[in-house]
């Protein structure tokens, strides 16, 4: 798998955007590149994925790049619930079972008023 | 919304002794999963179960764990001999296909604390 760089931690104010970038420079052609979120030792949280196009649902967006060696996770405007880990995670896109998710040490988002 | 659950909370045992943590995984999930998080550490994988069998574990996964769904509903994981080392957040997931292909749902976690 590929391997991920976060950094440690980030502010952001209440009602702003939330930009958290990661890089995977080493990242392979079937690698999807994986968001999670963990809030003060919860279980994680699924967040978004994507390959290469640029994605976006309810919760975020995820930017990456056109070579995909960074993506860029988006939350457009948050909120102090939004206070968590987040983890970038990028592993192959396997159609069978067992695929298991490794976690790095993330990055600390605190939103502060 | 559905989602994943766990039981109890939060387990304290003695050294030595065995312990069952329980999950309730969404009902029409096909694969289970089972990752634990020493505290201040990574969240860290143990084991994944489909078809009724162990799919892939890790080097964490020894001897002293199983896994079991005894039921169609539960899946349980079982340490045999527990170790002070042992005392993490566990926490279960499902997924309806494997995990890269949707989202894994985790549950709330187990606290073990190993005395």
């Amino acid at each position: 798998d590929a391997k991920t760089t976060q950094p440690t931690s980030m502010d952001c104010a209440e009602g702003r955007a939330a930009n958290l970038p990661c890089n995977h420079s080493t990242i392979s052609g079937n690698e999807y590149v994986y968001w999670y979120r963990q809030i003060h030792s919860q279980g994680p949280q699924y967040i978004i994925h994507g390959l290469k196009n640029n994605e976006t649902n309810e919760m975020a967006s995820l930017i990456i790049t056109e070579d995909r060696k960074s993506s860029t996770l988006i939350l457009p405007h948050a909120t102090l619930r939004d206070t968590a880990v987040y983890y970038c995670i990028v592993r192959v896109g396997l159609t069978g079972g067992g695929n298991k998710l490794t976690f790095g040490t993330g990055t600390q988002l605190k939103v502060e008023l | 919304e559905p989602e994943v659950t766990q039981t109890p909370s939060h387990q304290v045992t003695q050294m030595g002794q065995e312990v069952i943590l329980r999950c309730v995984p969404i009902s029409n999930h096909l694969y289970f999963y089972w990752y634990r998080q020493i505290l201040g550490q990574k969240v860290e994988f143990l084991v994944s179960f489909y078809n009724n069998e162990i799919s892939e574990k890790s080097e964490i996964f020894d001897d002293q764990f199983s896994v079991e769904r005894p039921d169609g509903s539960n899946f349980t994981l079982k340490i045999r001999s527990t170790k002070l080392e042992d005392s993490a957040m566990y926490f279960c997931a499902s997924s309806l296909q494997g995990v890269m292909n949707t989202e894994a749902f985790f549950g709330q976690g187990t606290r073990l604390t190993v005395v």
